[in-house]
């Protein structure tokens, strides 16, 4: 039972647009999102979250968007940068339950 | 602040020999995650500590895996015996309030 699903395996963008990763979700109890971005041989690095009380949270280059009703949400990045090259995952938390995360997208930022 | 520690960071038994990891989370979170994260797929939860009280541990292969965190601090994941199918990195998180952060990962291979 998947409850976190993120569709799209890779992303190319070209530096200095915008780079739009998607999430989808099942579970309506959810609490919080989460987005983290991860290098090979490292582990995941916490990036922004959202509260599901909110439609959305901003930080920097970095804004996620949650759309309650369709169950969605997305982190856009903007302007995209070459660093941001990286395996990007959601997960969402009920909260004092588990974290659960989602298989991942690959973006590549290409200069 | 200190992060999330873990060791080793890399790991090569043969199969059917058995291993254990490490994790120091950060200081003051109640909240320990064990996950294993297979290439190509996020990371799956394995066991959830709040303190030293086991939360979830119902994708934990019980019958080959145990873990246990003594005094609500440092944890351990033992794999006895270990199988060709438990190669994966086992990543370590430990959460307070919205945010989990995690550790480097131990880089399992079972040959």
């Amino acid at each position: 039972d998947q409850q976190v699903k993120q569709n799209s395996p890779s992303l190319s963008v070209q530096e200095g647009r915008i780079s739009i990763l998607n999430c989808d979700y099942t579970n309506s109890m959810f609490d919080y999102f989460l987005w983290y971005k991860k290098y090979p041989a490292e582990g995941p690095t916490f990036l922004i979250s959202i509260s599901s009380i909110k439609d959305k949270n901003e930080d920097g280059r970095f804004t996620v968007f949650l759309n309650k009703s369709a169950k969605h949400l997305s982190l856009h990045i903007v302007p995209s940068q070459p660093g941001d090259s990286a395996v990007y995952f959601c997960a969402a938390l009920e909260y004092g339950n588990k974290l659960v995360f989602g298989a991942g997208t690959i973006l590549r930022v290409k200069s | 602040e200190a992060g999330v520690a873990q060791s080793p960071r890399y790991k090569i038994i043969e199969k059917r020999q058995s291993v254990a990891f490490w994790c120091n989370p950060i200081s003051g979170h109640a909240t320990l995650y064990w996950y294993q994260q297979i290439l190509g797929q996020g990371p799956k939860l394995l066991i959830q500590f709040q303190n030293n009280g086991v939360v979830d541990d119902s994708q934990l292969p019980k019958d080959r895996f145990s873990a246990e965190r003594l005094k609500g601090v440092d944890s351990t994941l033992k794999i006895q015996p270990a199988k060709l199918e438990d190669s994966a990195v086992y990543l370590c998180a430990s959460r307070h309030g919205d945010r989990a952060y995690f550790g480097p990962g131990t880089r399992l291979t079972v040959t």
